[in-house]
C-alpha cells in the first residue's frame, strides 16, 4: 500500500534558526498536503499543493512540490516559539473514489528560546 | 463555532466495554472521514463517508468497529468489546466533496482503555 516517509521525526532548534522537513511518496500522488498539530491539538490544514514543481510561500513557510510528485518538503525561516508543533505531510491519490490522506510520520519541532 | 466538532472529548472506559463517539462535521460537508491517530504518529484513515453511505473501511477497521451516517450529516463511530490496543485519538475530518478538497479536523476523541 501507499506509504508517505517524513523526516526527520524530531528537530531542535535555536529560536531564529531554519527548519526544513521532508517528506516522500512511494507513489505518484494527486497532490499533498501539509498540516500542523500543536502539542494536544488537532491537525490545521496549512497549505495544498497540486502541481509539479510547485513552491508556495506563506509568510516565513515555504512548501514545494517535486517535479515527479512523489515528494515535499516545508521549510520555515527564522523560527518563532509559536511554530512549535508537529508537521505532517499528507498525500492523496485521486480517481479512485477514495479522497483519504495518507499521513507521514510527522517531524516534531521544538523551538528553544 | 461552524468547525467540526466531536464528542465526548475525551473517554475512559475498561476492556470490554463498547463505547460510541460522534462526529458532527461543517454544515454543507457531504464527505467525511474517520482517521484514527496513536502517539508519535500520524492519523491513520479507518473510514469514509459520501453524505449516507460508507464507501470504503480500511483494514484497521476490525469486526468491532462500526460507523454510521444515517442522514448524511453527523457520524456515529461505535467499538465494542474494547482492548487496550484500541487506544487512541479518533478523529474525524469532513470536506465538501470536490476534487482536491482539503479536509477539515476535528478535535478528536481521546479513548483510554484500561
Amino acid at each position: 500500500g501507499q506509504q508517505v516517509m517524513q523526516i526527520p521525526q524530531y528537530q531542535h532548534v535555536q529560536e531564529g534558526e531554519d527548519f526544513t522537513t521532508y517528506c516522500n511518496s512511494s507513489t505518484t500522488l494527486s497532490n499533498i498536503q501539509w498540516y500542523k498539530q500543536r502539542p494536544g491539538g488537532h491537525p490545521v490544514f496549512l497549505i495544498q499543493l497540486v502541481k509539479s514543481g510547485e513552491v508556495k510561500k506563506q509568510k516565513r513557510l515555504t512548501f514545494q512540490f517535486g517535479e515527479a510528485k512523489k515528494n515535499s518538503s516545508l521549510h520555515i525561516t527564522a523560527t518563532q516559539t509559536t511554530d512549535v508543533g508537529t508537521y505532517f505531510c499528507a498525500g492523496q491519490i485521486l480517481g479512485f473514489g477514495n479522497e483519504k490522506l495518507t499521513f507521514g510520520t510527522g517531524t516534531r519541532l521544538t523551538i528553544i528560546p | 463555532d461552524t468547525g467540526v466538532s466531536q464528542n465526548p472529548r475525551h473517554k475512559i472506559t475498561k476492556r470490554g466495554q463498547n463505547v460510541t463517539f460522534r462526529c458532527d462535521p461543517i454544515s454543507e460537508h457531504n464527505r467525511l472521514y474517520w482517521y484514527r491517530q496513536t502517539l508519535g504518529q500520524g492519523p491513520e484513515f479507518l473510514t469514509y463517508f459520501q453524505n449516507e453511505a460508507q464507501l470504503e473501511k480500511s483494514r484497521l477497521l476490525s469486526d468491532r468497529f462500526s460507523a454510521e451516517r444515517p442522514k448524511g450529516s453527523f457520524s456515529t463511530l461505535e467499538i465494542q468489546r474494547t482492548e487496550q490496543g484500541d487506544s487512541a485519538m479518533y478523529l474525524c475530518a469532513s470536506s465538501l466533496g470536490g476534487n482536491q478538497e482539503t479536509q477539515y479536523f476535528g478535535p478528536g476523541t481521546r479513548l483510554l482503555v484500561l
